[in-house]
Order: structure tokens, then C-alpha cells, then sequence
């Protein structure tokens, strides 16, 4: 079955960028029905939706992050990153990576519900 | 705030059934949109508990359902067990924030 698998640093100075990979393993990562996601969960408190890719490169973020949030799509390598810039103490969260799934009507599609997710990781922003 | 309202904490009694309730508005749960729920034991990933409003991904037991009406969900567990301690959280899609949106966790004590 698919797996996802987060890395990257752990401690991030303020005001620098974030990057974060997630790997996928079990499934591809070009298939049309799935978005590739990074979701966070600051300590101790509830989940927040970060952004999401699809397989030909289409991006859609939180909008209460800005500007900040990047992500891309390697197929090749099937990973997908995350850069999120100009990081404060309030970006420290655990970050998960998941695959998000499509639910379709009779008159459109939107964003459906992750799965599977990877076991996340602690990303504290600290000089 | 979370767009979608959970309470904070629900308590139940072993073999006890409990609902946890998800609030939300005319732009995402009553528009007609579908609600999720996850269960997150502390110091893990969240899992997948129920997908499209009442369905159970397979593996997870029947005691767990979800149901929905207007602008609200609800998740039930009955024959509540030790091992059902955890966090819960629902998510659905906001067509005004065109984005998903989760709620602010449920956390579930067992007495």
C-alpha cells in the first residue's frame, strides 16, 4: 500500500525558509485522483491545512499563509516538497505530508479526505 | 477559531456509546460538502475513520459511524473501549475559504 515519508531539518532559524520532503512509496505519484498535501499541527494544538499538489504541477494553498507556501512535484523521484519562507516561532509544528483524494457530484469536484499520512515531523523555528 | 466547531473534550464510560459533534456553516458542512473524521492517538500521525459523511475505510470497526445533517456532523462510538482514548477531528472544503478546513479536535477520555 502507499506510504509517505517526511525529512528534512528539524530546527529552522527565524526568518529562514522551511523545506520539507515528503516520499511516496507503494503507489505514483501521477495519478489524476489524488493531490499531494502538507498539512502541520502546532504543540498541543489542532490541524491545519498548509497546501496541496497534483500531478501536473497545480497548486493550491491556505490562503492565511500567504504568499509564504511553496510546493513542488519531482515524478520522477516521487517526492514533493515544501518551502514555507520568512518562518517565526509560530511555524513550529509537527508536519505531516498526505495524500489527499477528489469527491466528485454531479456538477464538480473538490478536495476530499488524506489518506494515508506520513508519521510527521518536528519542526521547531528557534535562533 | 476553527471554521468547523468541535467541542473540547467528551467523557465516557467503558461499553458507553458517545457522539462528538461537528459544527459548521452554510459554506461548508451545509453546503452540502462532505465531512471526514480522524482519530489521533497522542504522538502519532492522524488515521482515516470515516471518509464521505458515513463511510468506514476497511479495517476500521463498525462501532465508529459518522452522520450528517444541515449544517452539522457527527461521529458516534459505541461500545466505547480503553484503546478508543484519543484525539478526533473533523474536516471538510469551505467554498468561501475555497479550501479544506478541519475542526479544533475532540479529545475522548475514557473513565
Amino acid at each position: 500500500q502507499v506510504q509517505l515519508q517526511e525529512s528534512g531539518p528539524g530546527l529552522v532559524k527565524p526568518s529562514e525558509t522551511l523545506s520539507l520532503t515528503c516520499t511516496v512509496s507503494g503507489g505514483s505519484v501521477s495519478n489524476s485522483n489524488f493531490y499531494w498535501s502538507w498539512i502541520r499541527q502546532p504543540p498541543g494544538k489542532g490541524l491545519e491545512w498548509i497546501g496541496y499538489i497534483d500531478y501536473s504541477g497545480s497548486t493550491s494553498n491556505n490562503p492565511s499563509l500567504k504568499s509564504r507556501v511553496t510546493i513542488s512535484l519531482d515524478t520522477s523521484k516521487k517526492q514533493f516538497s515544501l518551502k514555507l519562507s520568512s518562518v517565526t516561532a509560530a511555524d513550529t509544528a509537527v508536519y505531516y505530508c498526505a495524500r489527499r483524494g477528489i469527491v466528485c457530484s454531479n456538477t464538480s469536484c473538490y478536495p476530499g479526505w488524506f489518506d494515508p499520512w506520513g508519521q510527521g515531523t518536528l519542526v521547531t523555528v528557534s535562533s | 477559531q476553527s471554521v468547523l466547531t468541535q467541542p473540547p473534550s467528551v467523557p465516557g464510560a467503558p461499553g458507553q456509546r458517545v457522539t462528538i459533534s461537528c459544527t459548521g456553516s452554510s459554506s461548508n458542512i451545509g453546503a452540502g460538502y462532505d465531512v471526514h473524521w480522524y482519530e489521533q492517538v497522542p504522538g502519532t500521525a492522524p488515521k482515516l475513520l470515516i471518509y464521505g459523511n458515513t463511510n468506514r475505510p476497511s479495517g476500521v470497526p463498525d462501532r465508529f459511524s459518522g452522520s450528517k445533517s444541515g449544517t452539522s456532523a457527527s461521529l458516534a462510538i459505541s461500545g466505547l473501549q480503553a484503546e478508543d482514548e484519543a484525539d478526533y477531528y473533523c474536516q471538510s472544503y469551505d467554498s468561501s475559504l475555497s479550501g479544506v478546513v478541519f475542526g479544533g479536535g475532540t479529545k475522548l477520555t475514557v473513565l
